[in-house]
């Protein structure tokens, strides 16, 4: 089973600045298959990336994502407050499997 | 706009069977190729739980394989989920959500129901 950590844990920055959030397997991953999530207190998580580095429907361009293999990243060029929240990367196996990383915190410093 | 509602009982008895319903609306349950279930404990991440094809063929997460069963009912429109001997690990909010087949990701989600496993 392929296993994703994530780092930091919790990132403490302010709005405006620029969030690099890190998201590393295990094993190799196809890129087609890493996507990332947003989750606030009391919602469903909300797609924000797919494929390692497309945005979905509706999604800022200040998001965006990058990586290959095993290193996979999200960066949010300039925080605005509605982005403090928890995200979540997930990837996906062809033998039909589902893996969400532990989650990393950001929140406003 | 596809909506999916999670509904079921909130709390269960130890060592007894969790079920909940995902209701789709705005869109045929066979209008999309998978739906799963995925939990969040309180406080902590977020687990896969399974799939369901349209057609009724399944994949579950081994960790849980044993407890778990995903049906369809496309009659109503919904999916389901039972997940029988319970312990409080098993405490968490259950979502379900479809699966955006072309991006091996869940682009639609229910709101959550948070399961309570006590006695």
């Amino acid at each position: 089973e392929i296993v994703l950590t994530q780092s930091p844990g919790t990132l403490s920055l302010s709005p405006g600045e620029r969030a690099t959030l890190s998201c590393r397997a295990s094993q190799s991953v196809s890129s087609s298959y890493l996507a990332w999530y947003q989750q606030k207190p009391g919602q469903a998580p909300r797609l924000l990336i797919y494929g390692a580095s497309s945005r979905a429907t509706g999604i800022p361009d200040r998001f965006s994502g990058s990586g290959s293999g095993t290193d996979f990243t999200l960066t949010i060029s300039r925080l605005e407050p509605e982005d403090f929240a928890v995200y979540y990367c997930q990837q996906y196996v062809s033998s039909r499997l589902y893996t969400f990383g532990q989650g990393t915190k950001l929140e406003i410093k | 706009q596809v909506q999916l509602q999670e509904s079921g009982p909130g709390l269960v008895k130890p060592s007894g069977t969790l079920s909940l319903t995902c209701a789709v609306s705005g869109g045929s349950i066979s209008s999309s190729d998978w739906w799963s279930w995925v939990r969040q404990p309180p406080g902590k991440g977020l687990e896969w739980i399974g799939e369901i094809y349209h057609g009724g063929s399944t994949n579950y997460n081994p960790s849980l394989k044993s407890r778990v069963t995903i049906s369809v009912d496309k009659s109503k429109d919904q999916f389901s989920l039972k997940l029988t001997s319970v312990t409080a690990a098993d405490t968490a909010v259950y979502y379900c959500a479809r699966e955006w087949t072309a991006a091996a990701s869940f682009d639609y989600w229910g709101q959550g129901t948070l399961v309570t496993v006590s006695s």
